[in-house]
């Protein structure tokens, strides 16, 4: 069965410095990946998602992330964080009909 | 065009009773799905609908349950409230339901059971 893991819970970053949020993926064929972000009492919103191709992704708000099949990994990074950014971000594998979820992870930005 | 919407976005509920929550898809997508989210178990598959039908369903029990109709929209049903269901649900569509089509979100509702 398809898995997710996010091994960060919370990461905390200075307004203006670089982030990067990590997401590790159990699947036995080519996956479907996606990351979405959540704010505080709100949906889902996709910022990105590899299916194919070019293995790094650029996606909305200045996120980019990198698809590494030999770690299995699909890491979400942002060069320069906003107060904004603050909220939780989710990585995603997708099967033939649902999504599959890791845990999050909560970014909170200082000033 | 317009989002998924999801209708109420809060509701409170006592133990026992029933609760009905909508869902309106984007438009011309066919697939709606149904997410549970809590802060002890994350997010997880509830079911998923296309063209009327459920095809696919999560590990929840029978009290959970839902429908879609003609024009995609669908509503999920909760019976006999515990606790424990106490979540955010969330609704996500997506045009055909293929491995590779991306899921859209709407913003939720707030289920409280007390």
């Amino acid at each position: 069965a398809q898995s997710v893991t996010q091994p960060d819970i919370h990461i905390t970053v200075s307004e203006g410095a670089s982030l990067e949020l990590r997401c590790n993926y159990s699947y036995g064929a080519t996956p479907y990946l996606f990351w979405y972000v959540q704010s505080p009492g709100q949906g889902l919103q996709l910022l990105l998602k590899y299916f194919s191709g070019d293995t790094l992704v650029q996606g909305i708000k200045g996120f980019e992330a990198e698809f590494k099949r030999s770690q299995s990994s699909f890491n979400l990074r942002k060069p320069s964080v906003h107060w904004s950014d603050a909220a939780e971000y989710f990585c995603a594998v997708g099967d033939d009909y649902k999504l599959s979820f890791g845990a999050g992870t909560t970014v909170t930005v200082r000033a | 065009k317009a989002g998924v919407t999801q209708t109420p976005r809060y509701l409170i509920k006592t133990r026992g009773q029933q609760v009905t929550l909508s869902c309106s898809p984007i438009s011309g997508h066919r697939s709606v799905s149904w997410y549970q989210q809590t802060p002890g178990q994350g997010l997880q598959f509830l079911f998923e609908y296309f063209s009327e039908t459920q095809r696919n369903k999560g590990n929840f029990p029978g009290r959970f349950s839902g429908r879609q109709f003609s024009n995609s929209r669908s509503e999920m049903n909760v019976s006999t409230l515990e606790l424990g269901d106490s979540a955010l649900y969330l609704c996500a569509s997506r045009i055909t339901g293929g491995q590779g089509d991306t899921q859209y979100f709407g913003p939720g509702t707030r289920l409280t059971v007390l």
